[in-house]
């Protein structure tokens, strides 16, 4: 079935290392990618999207490419900031359903 | 522009008790709408799902019941709440009947069991 794997955390940087959250996923049909993030005590947001194979989606400095070989959909950031702490979800919806599948989420903190 | 509204925002309630969980949906028509569970430490779990009035699939066998007596409007219920319902409560949209749709989701509702 469709599904989606990412990386477990906690993940903990200091302010202006690099990130990379690995995702790969798993779907039967022409999947869309899409990365939440969820800051604390709050719901999720859109981070970023991709539709296609290598589109890239980018948003407040994090990008993702869409790898179709490899089925992965990995978020990167080249310098972290403390207000990037937060929980990020990588998900992905397929064209045959209304359904979205969403990774267990991975844990970020940055410190200063 | 479209607006989610989830209320309460927190919640505690005894073992036992009934719930009752609201979610509205603003500035779009025939949404699809869905609830999602986030236990503490973990992942999100779909609950239910509804692609009309009237219409709920279900994810996950539990206590929890949903409705959906209008378009734009999300019910999640209990008629006496376990300790396990305890958790974070997210209720979500996308556009209906198109592919690589974004869900988009309300603030969430913290539930705690006692």
């Amino acid at each position: 079935g469709d599904s989606v794997t990412q990386m477990e955390g906690p993940v903990t940087l200091s302010e202006e290392a690099f990130l990379t959250i690995n995702c790969t996923y798993t779907a039967t049909g022409y999947p869309s990618l899409f990365w939440y993030v969820q800051y604390p005590g709050e719901g999720l947001q859109l981070l970023l999207k991709a539709t296609k194979a290598d589109d890239k989606g980018s948003n407040k400095g994090f990008e993702a490419t869409y790898r179709k070989e490899t089925t992965s959909f990995h978020l990167e950031k080249g310098s972290v900031q403390v207000s990037d702490s937060a929980v990020y979800f990588c998900a992905l919806s397929v064209n045959t359903g209304n359904q979205f599948y969403f990774g267990t989420g991975t844990s970020l903190t940055v410190i200063p | 522009s479209q607006t989610i509204h989830q209320w309460p925002a927190t919640l505690v309630q005894p073992v036992g008790s009934p719930l009752s969980l609201e979610c509205t949906v603003e500035g779009t028509s025939n949404p699809n709408l869905y609830w999602y569970r986030q236990a503490a430490g973990r992942g999100l779990q779909l609950l239910f799902y509804s692609v009309g009035i009237g219409q709920i699939s279900s994810e996950v066998p539990q206590n929890l019941s949903a409705s959906r007596p209008q378009d734009r409007q999300f019910i999640l219920s209990s008629k006496k709440l376990l300790l396990s319902d305890s958790g974070f409560y997210l209720c979500a949209w996308s556009p209906r009947a198109g592919q690589w749709e974004t869900q988009y989701f309300g603030p969430g509702t913290r539930l705690l069991v006692l």
